[in-house]
């Protein structure tokens, strides 16, 4: 059974770090690895979907590298603001697009 | 761009009262599923949808049943309410694209209590 972690559960951190989200899983038979961004008492917003193929994927600030053989992800966030704060999932497509998240990193970043 | 839209964002319910959470996407995307979010564990399939006609249970699916009559709408029922199903509820929809599966678009949420 395919199980997600994700290190840490929460992180605060001052204004202008680099900063990095750790995402790890026991089955490398994805599909594709996905970030997600979740404001309190909000949905999901996908940040990054790094398909099984590729290695790495960038949006702005944010870069999200994959290794499926040792079944891992990282989230690199660079120069950190106060309004990256949120939760950051990851989560994995197994067949039929189906997800497969861990609990998540509590972000704070303090001005 | 409506994209996954839920209603009702907030409910509160009785035990053993049923109820139907709504769904609906205007993306044509065929990939549609449910899943339900509870503190420190993380977000948890409770049934999904390939296709219209076609459900199939995921990880939590007891409680809830699901039809899928049109690509666009999803409904998650819950046929008698225990307070075990205190949840927020998440619809989320994908596609593939060129043998690829697309990123997963995901509502709003409905925040659920029941006492």
């Amino acid at each position: 059974k395919q199980e997600v972690t994700q290190i840490p559960a929460a992180l605060s951190v001052p204004e202008g770090e680099n900063l990095v989200l750790n995402c790890s899983f026991t089955d490398s038979a994805i599909y594709n690895l996905q970030w997600f961004r979740q404001d309190p008492g909000k949905g999901l917003t996908s940040l990054l979907l790094i398909q099984s193929s590729q290695r790495e994927q960038t949006s702005g600030r944010l870069n999200a590298s994959l290794d499926k053989s040792s079944g891992r992800s990282t989230l690199y966030i660079a120069a950190s603001q106060p309004g990256d704060s949120a939760t950051y999932l990851c989560a994995v497509t197994g067949g039929y697009n189906k997800l497969i998240f861990g609990a998540g990193t509590r972000l704070a970043v303090h001005p | 761009n409506a994209g996954v839209t839920q209603t009702p964002k907030f409910q509160v319910l009785k035990t053993g009262q049923s109820m139907t959470l709504q769904c609906a996407q205007d993306m044509n995307h065929e990939y549609m599923s449910w899943y339900r979010q509870d503190p420190g564990m993380g977000l948890r399939l409770i049934h999904y949808s390939v296709g219209a006609g076609i459900t199939d249970q995921g990880e939590v699916p007891n409680g809830y049943n699901v039809s899928r009559s049109t690509t666009e709408d999803f409904p998650l029922r819950l046929l008698s309410a225990a307070p075990s199903q205190t949840s927020v509820y998440f619809c989320a929809s994908s596609s593939t694209s060129r043998g690829s599966n697309t990123e997963a678009f995901f509502g709003q949420g409905t925040r659920l209590t029941v006492v």
